[in-house]
């Protein structure tokens, strides 16, 4: 089955403790990419790959990391959690071109104490 | 500055026609996506537009107007399984997409 997935799915951890969360997809895609969702601010980037070792930064970068090592991969390293990181991300992927529609992962809600 | 906007919120009942609006300001554009997302859940892809007019399939459809930097979709005969949150996304000049804050739709019997 096609898809996009995501781990841990939910996750509550402390303020400046280390974690990643990890994306996978089964489809071969080139383009893959972070989003996180608060309520009222809709889905916001936070960096994107258009293949592998291409990673650039959307539009709320600051406090992430991301590696491209391998086509299906893609995982969000937070350093240093805050509280203001408190949120409910996506992975998404999809092929390049201007059709080309975004599927996504199933979230991962995280909360940073 | 790039903006999407949608109404936060409508209400509509059971087997009725609802209309979600969508204007945008961005910078340059390739096309506009509908997403449908349930709560707890992830989008899911509906429609894109890339030249004016209205694209039809089975109970929604989308319209858009270029030139006015407008959108809408379109829901008809309106079943309970459509409450959501349609999200209204452009593809700008980058082909990055600028995405909308959603509108939460409310389906009563």
């Amino acid at each position: 089955e096609a898809q996009v997935t995501q781990n841990p799915r939910y996750l509550i951890t402390v303020t400046g403790k280390k974690l990643t969360v990890t994306c996978s997809q089964n489809m071969n895609h080139e383009y893959m990419s972070w989003y996180r969702q608060d309520p009222g601010l809709g889905l916001r980037q936070i960096y994107y790959s258009m293949n592998v070792e291409v990673t650039d930064k959307g539009d709320v970068p600051e406090g992430y990391k991301v590696s491209r090592k391998e086509k299906r991969n893609f995982p969000l390293i937070l350093e240093s959690p805050s509280p203001n990181q408190t949120s409910l991300y996506f992975c998404a992927s999809s092929l390049p071109g201007l059709r080309e529609t975004q599927y996504f992962g199933p979230g991962t809600r995280l909360l940073v104490l | 500055g790039q903006n999407i906007d949608q109404p936060t919120e409508m209400t509509a009942t059971e087997g009725a026609i609802v209309q979600i609006n969508c204007t945008y300001q961005t910078s340059g554009f390739n096309g506009l996506f509908w997403y449908q997302q349930h709560a707890g859940e992830a989008p899911t892809f509906l429609s894109y537009n890339v030249l004016d007019g209205l694209e039809e399939k089975g109970r929604f459809s989308s319209f858009l107007s270029r030139s006015k930097g407008y959108s809408y979709l379109l829901l008809k005969e309106l079943q309970m399984k459509d409450s959501a949150s349609y999200l209204c996304a452009v593809s700008d000049s980058n082909y990055q997409l600028i995405w909308g804050a959603g509108t939460k739709l409310i389906i009563k019997p």
